[in-house]
């Protein structure tokens, strides 16, 4: 059971724009930045979007990530069929001795 | 160009010890955290550690603490993960990454990745 609650699974066709919600609680979410991840089949991850919203160079504008209270949203739109991939997002926790907790992954199919 | 460089594929037998290895070049190595990630197969990310290389400050996951030992030789920017008695539920792919800092960083980039078996 991860700490961080995704959907398992989101779908959408090419050209939409689709959602993949992050819920958590006041010991991270709610008090850290949100990060995502991208991996793609057989690849390692790649950091997608960090500190709730900011893209790194490289990464697309047609992936944008906000965040409100103990949530947080990674959106995509225009979608293509490159984005077919699973999705994770991270956060830091302050419980216990503090520690990076994990969604348990949403996969994306595009169809 | 900022790498993580991660050491080959293992197979062992449950009760043996192994050290995986992860070289970071390109940026300097005491400046970064270095992380470690596990994956289980068709499972999700696992954080399990992590080491600033510049003075050794190491934090655990509770759920990894005694079970694994992360460390780094900063002469050669070269950190570790070991363990002193495999189990056959070590099974899994092992990345490494780096951080900008403990709390609010992301990981970026990432190794790419080391494959454990462990099986009798």
């Amino acid at each position: 059971q991860s700490v961080l609650t995704q959907p398992p699974s989101a779908s959408g066709t090419p050209g939409q724009r689709v959602t993949i919600s992050c819920s958590g609680s006041s010991s991270n979410i709610g008090s850290n930045y949100v990060y995502w991840y991208q991996q793609l089949p057989g690849t390692a991850p790649k950091l997608l979007i960090y500190r709730n919203n900011q893209r790194p160079s490289g990464v697309p504008d047609r992936f944008s990530g906000s965040k409100s209270g103990t949530s947080a949203s990674l959106a995509i739109s225009g979608l293509r069929s490159e984005d077919e991939a699973d999705y994770y997002c991270a956060a830091w926790d302050d419980s216990l001795s503090g520690q990076v907790v994990f969604g348990g992954g949403t996969k994306l199919t595009v169809l | 160009e900022v790498q993580l460089v991660q050491s080959g594929a293992e197979v062992k037998k449950p009760g043996e010890s192994l050290k995986i290895s992860c070289k970071g070049s390109g940026y300097s190595f005491t400046s970064y955290w270095i992380g470690w990630v596990r994956q289980m197969p068709g499972k999700g990310l696992e954080w399990m550690g992590i080491i600033y290389p510049g003075d050794s400050d190491t934090r655990y996951s509770p759920s990894f603490q005694g079970q694994v030992t992360i460390s780094a030789d900063k002469s050669i920017s070269t950190a570790y993960l070991q363990w002193s008695s495999l189990k056959a539920s070590d099974t899994a792919m092992y990345y490494c990454v780096r951080s900008t800092g403990l709390q609010g960083g992301g990981f970026d980039p990432w190794g790419q990745g080391t494959l454990v078996t462990v099986s009798s």
